[in-house]
């Protein structure tokens, strides 16, 4: 069964500085992983995928993602935050060729952005 | 614009009451889902609809039924509103059966209070 783990609910960081959101996943097949912006009152919007190519992933607003198969992670980077970046971020999974089954997410991750 | 449209946005019930949530995408997706997410929990799969007439339980069925009206239209209804209920409400749709590793679609969301 997939399942996925984002360490810390809340992370805070200067602006300017790097940000890491830490994401890991259990899944029994090689899984498809996304991370997801949510900011305040608005739905979910991707900010990038793996789909099984290239392990470093770039997104979009500056943001890229590793995928590690050993450490069974996909973590979230930005070199350099921005006020603008203070969101709720989830990472999620769905196990390749899973059916019809859903995207499991993670608990998600608030960031918060100081001046 | 294309997209996935919800509706109401918002809805304050009081407890026994009767809803359904409304969602319809234009942009001819074949599979359709209904989460919820809770604060601290990210979102979890209510129903989820492979293709147009079929529909099956997620992780969090219960309380709930959904109709696949047609191809564009998946509704949710909560039969007798419980306060465990109060939720914000995504729908998403997909062009294809498990075909995560395209870009999926949210709606902006229904906020559920039932008091």
């Amino acid at each position: 069964a997939q399942s996925v783990t984002q360490l810390g609910s809340h992370v805070s960081v200067s602006e300017g500085a790097l940000v890491l959101l830490r994401c890991n996943y259990s899944s029994s097949v090689p899984p498809y992983l996304f991370w997801y912006v949510q900011y305040p009152n608005q739905g979910l919007q991707l900010l990038l995928k793996y789909t099984s190519a290239a392990t470093l992933v770039k997104g979009i607003n500056g943001f890229e993602a590793e995928f590690k198969k050993s450490e069974t992670s996909f973590h979230l980077t930005k070199p350099s935050a921005h006020m603008s970046d203070a969101a709720e971020y989830f990472c999620a999974v769905n196990e390749s060729g899973g059916g019809a089954d859903g995207l499991t997410f993670g608990k998600g991750t608030h960031l918060i952005i100081q001046p | 614009n294309a997209g996935v449209t919800q509706t109401p946005k918002f809805q304050v019930l009081k407890t026994g009451q009767s809803m359904t949530l409304q969602c319809a995408q234009d942009m001819n997706h074949n599979s359709m889902y209904w989460y919820r997410q809770d604060p601290g929990m990210g979102l979890r799969l209510i129903y989820y609809s492979a293709s147009e007439g079929t529909t099956d339980k997620g992780e969090v069925p219960n309380g709930y039924n959904v109709s696949r009206l047609n191809k564009r239209e998946f509704s949710l209804r909560l039969e007798s509103a419980a306060p465990s209920q109060t939720s914000v409400y995504f729908c998403a749709s997909l062009p294809g059966q498990g075909s995560w590793n395209t870009e999926a679609f949210f709606g902006q969301g229904t906020r559920l209070t039932v008091v």
